[in-house]
């Protein structure tokens, strides 16, 4: 298993560009999450989803969208790029038979210039 | 509503001392409550979890936690700390509603290991 994985790792961006950052987890579970890390802030929750065609608004939804078409795939999309999305961002995954514990990918970090 | 405060972002001990970092939660229902350690540069790795079976919870490493309902805490602590357990350190609280998998992440301690 390769667990969560995440692509790109490294990503710059200009103000206003667009770009989808993937994840991907191969454990089937049903749960999967986007957070971001800022300095002093811990992870805050993006978006997450229960199931394929389920998702629902985190703590900090704004200026990104996700779908999620599949059991195994989870993209977030930054539609308009702002300096204030730069960060690291996480995907996880996690499944009621593992008593939610949240299995993280290796993180994106993201820069917006 | 649910919410996570550490204290001490940054806490420093000798090597073989005892490591004790605090978490205090809150949480409208019975929490599941979580530690990750985060070591430079990766992901974050699951140290050990409550789920409401054991109070005292062990995990990897040589860590264990403690779940206190009277003083809502979740201190974590390890006996002797070693040069390799420097990292940063995160306290999290997941609800049961919503799925359970909405976790609240604390805002992290730094851990720093001397000799």
């Amino acid at each position: 298993n390769a667990g969560v994985t995440q692509t790109p790792k490294f990503q710059v961006l200009k103000t206003g560009q667009s770009m989808t950052l993937q994840c991907a987890q191969d454990m089937n579970h049903e749960y999967m999450s986007w957070y971001r890390q800022d300095p002093g802030m811990g992870l805050r929750l993006i978006h997450y989803s229960v199931g394929a065609g389920i998702t629902d608004q985190g703590e900090v939804p704004n200026g990104y969208n996700v779908s999620r078409s599949t059991t195994e795939d989870f993209p977030l999309r930054l539609l308009s790029a702002a300096p204030s999305q730069t960060s690291v961002y996480f995907c996880a995954s996690s499944t009621r038979l593992g008593g939610y514990t949240q299995y993280f990918g290796p993180g994106t970090r993201l820069t917006v210039l | 509503a649910q919410s996570v405060t550490q204290l001490g972002s940054h806490v420093s001990v000798s090597e073989g001392a005892l490591v004790l970092l605090r978490c205090n939660y809150s949480s409208s229902g019975p929490p599941y409550l979580f530690w990750y350690v985060q070591y430079p540069n990766q992901g974050l790795q699951l140290l050990l979890k409550y789920t409401s079976a054991a109070t005292l919870v062990k995990g990897i490493n040589g860590f264990e936690a403690e779940f206190k309902k009277s003083e809502t805490s979740f201190h974590l602590t390890k006996p002797s700390a070693h040069m390799s357990d420097a990292a940063e350190y995160f306290c999290a609280v997941s609800g049961l509603t919503g799925g359970g998998n909405k976790l609240t992440f604390g805002t992290g301690t730094q851990l720093k290991v001397e000799l």
